[in-house]
């Protein structure tokens, strides 16, 4: 089946600082999800980007089929961000894979 | 529209006893999903049902049983439970026959079952 890769595992921010995140994944895919799983353990929906740029407030996607990564960039990051953030992708009408997830802090 | 429901949200059990977690959506959606998350870990895919009237295997399905009831409902069984089943379980829904739509793989999780074997 597919393989999900994320990276960097674990990040420390300071509030207001951006970063990216990177999914690399090992096949040509149907669906790519990314999401956040807050401190209480919910599954947040982000993006649903099997391709392409997408953008909602501080947050923005990118997806390169071709090159199979996806990127997830948060700028002016807020302690409310802190929590694991997992991209998830498939092929066929198989169900998602997961990557391990970044974990993320954010201090104030 | 409450999305994707489970019930319950928090059970202990000792090793031995048997539960049904259960899950419902009202989406109107065709394929349902059951995974699990370990500590530290993302989820793991344990049975999933692309339409009603069909389940099938995913990746960790030893030791749980399946029900797609009908549109809306679907269950896990544990018969048996033991220790290594201590996780917490998602229930997941998307429209995934309908695969002229373009969000039709987008998958819409439910809050979860933390489970907890002694």
């Amino acid at each position: 089946g597919i393989q999900v890769e994320q990276s960097p595992p674990d990040l420390i921010l300071q509030e207001g600082a951006n970063s990216t995140l990177r999914c690399n994944f090992s096949d040509s895919v149907n669906n790519l999800q990314w999401f956040h799983q807050n401190p209480w353990g919910q599954l947040i929906n982000l993006f649903y980007i099997p391709s392409g740029t997408k953008q909602n407030g501080r947050l923005s996607a990118t997806t390169v089929a071709t090159e199979r990564y996806s990127l997830l960039y948060i700028s002016s990051s807020q302690t409310t961000d802190s929590g694991v953030y997992f991209c998830a992708a498939h092929t066929g009408r198989r169900a998602l894979t997961f990557g391990s997830g970044t974990r993320l802090q954010v201090q104030p | 529209n409450a999305g994707v429901t489970q019930t319950p949200k928090f059970q202990v059990l000792k090793t031995g006893q048997s539960m049904t977690l259960q899950c419902a959506q009202d989406m109107n959606h065709n394929s349902m999903y059951w995974y699990r998350q370990d500590p530290g870990m993302g989820l793991r895919l344990i049975y999933y049902s692309a339409s009603e009237g069909t389940t099938d295997k995913g990746e960790v399905p030893n030791g749980y049983n399946v029900s797609r009831l009908n549109k809306r409902e679907f269950s896990l069984r544990l018969e048996s439970a033991a220790p290594s089943q201590t996780s917490v379980y998602f229930c997941a829904s998307s429209d995934s026959l309908r695969e002229t739509s373009a969000r039709a793989y987008e998958q819409y999780f439910g809050p979860g079952t933390r489970l907890t074997v002694t």
